[in-house]
Order: structure tokens, then sequence, then C-alpha cells
């Protein structure tokens, strides 16, 4: 039962352009929301996060939206880099009290120079 | 900066053997936390540890065992390894109680035979 869903195995993207990725949970309870960076032969980054009470985040070229009603989550990057090229992680935290988070299958994003 | 090691990059060990995991966080980490990476699964939860001796079963911690006898230190046990253990083995570790962001180390790429 995957609660936290990254439809998009991978995404081909022009630098300089936008990158939309995108993430669907299941679980309303979910209170705060983080995507996180993976480059081959490293552990994720953190990158951005949400609280459950916001719309959206921004930090510099990433931007996070969250669409409540449609337990949708999306990170943009404005604009691509080439060195954006990784795999990217949503990451839902379990309601309050715990330290369980859930996360998504990864989407690889390839920003072509 | 936050740094989270891992006793090995890669490890190949034989079924029925008995594997240690070892990770390290070097910023005084409250939470401390296993995962293993598969292809289409993303990152599961084996078990956490939110304090010295103190360990939680997370979402598959079948097979696993874990141990922190020093703040610093979780280790991750595999009493008899068996093929299906065969994974990406991820640390990480998280300031206190409440925080949101985690530390990830390199991982464990362990490869049972």
């Amino acid at each position: 039962d995957q609660q936290v869903k990254q439809n998009s195995p991978s995404l081909s993207v022009q630098e300089g352009r936008i990158s939309i990725l995108n993430c669907d949970y299941t679980n309303s309870m979910f209170d705060y929301f983080l995507w996180y960076k993976k480059y081959p032969a490293e552990g994720p980054t953190f990158l951005i996060s949400i609280s459950s009470i916001k719309d959206k985040n921004e930090d510099g070229r990433f931007t996070v939206f969250l669409n409540k009603s449609a337990k949708h989550l999306s990170l943009h990057i404005v604009p691509s880099q080439p060195g954006d090229s990784a795999v990217y992680f949503c990451a839902a935290k379990r309601p309050s009290g715990t330290y369980k988070y859930i996360f998504g299958t990864g989407t690889r994003l390839k920003v072509l120079a | 900066d936050v740094k989270v090691t891992q006793s090995s990059r890669y490890l190949v060990k034989r079924t029925g053997e008995k594997v240690f995991l070892e990770c390290v966080q070097d910023m005084d980490h409250e939470n401390m936390f296993w995962y293993r990476q598969d292809p289409g699964l993303g990152l599961r939860l084996i078990y956490f540890s939110y304090d010295v001796k103190m360990k939680e079963k997370g979402d598959i911690p079948e097979g696993y065992s874990v141990s922190r006898e020093k703040k610093e230190r979780f280790s991750l046990i595999l009493e008899s390894a068996s093929t299906n253990q065969t994974s990406m083995y991820l640390c990480a570790s998280s300031p206190w109680r409440g925080a949101n962001e985690q530390f990830f180390g390199p991982g464990t790429r362990l490869t049972v035979l």
C-alpha cells in the first residue's frame, strides 16, 4: 500500500526551463512534507519542505506547492540547471507524535544542456 | 556540517551470515534511522531510535535488529542474511524529537549471495 506516490519515474527537461515533479498521497493526516535530492553514490539531501498548514514554500529556484484537497504536492525548479539532474524523493511525515516518514519511489530528473 | 558515515560502501555476504552495518553521526543528534532503498519501492523504514538503548520498529523490521549503545552510533544487524535482503541500506539522523529534516549517510550496497 503505497501511501506516497511519485507516478513519473523519470523526467527530462531542457536547461533553463521549468521542471515540475509531482507527488500524490493518500493520508490526509500527514502534517509535513519534504523533498530530498539524491545524486548517485550519495545519500539523499534535504531540499525543501512545507507544512500542511501552508500551500506554498519558496527557496531560491525551488518552490513546493501543496494542494490538500487533491492530496497533491509538486516541486518546481526554475530555471533548471544540469546540476539539478538527480533523483528526487518526496516524503510525508506521519501525524504528530511520531518520527516516521513515508517516502515516495522517486523521480529521476535529467536536465539537458 | 552534519556528517553521517556508514562503515562500508559495498558489502558482499553469503546466505545465513550475520551482518553488521554501522552508522555514526557527529552532531549529537537524538534520532537515528535505518532505511532500505529498492527500485520501485522508494525508501522504507526498518527501525529507528530516539535515544540511547531505545528503538522502535519501522515498516519492515522482519529479519533485522538494531543496537544503539552510544548516542552517535546506530547499528543494523541481519541475524541470518537472506538473498531478499540484498539492497541499498541508508542510515539517517535528525536533531531532536520533532525535527523534520533528516541527514543521510552515503549508503551501503549489500549483496547477499
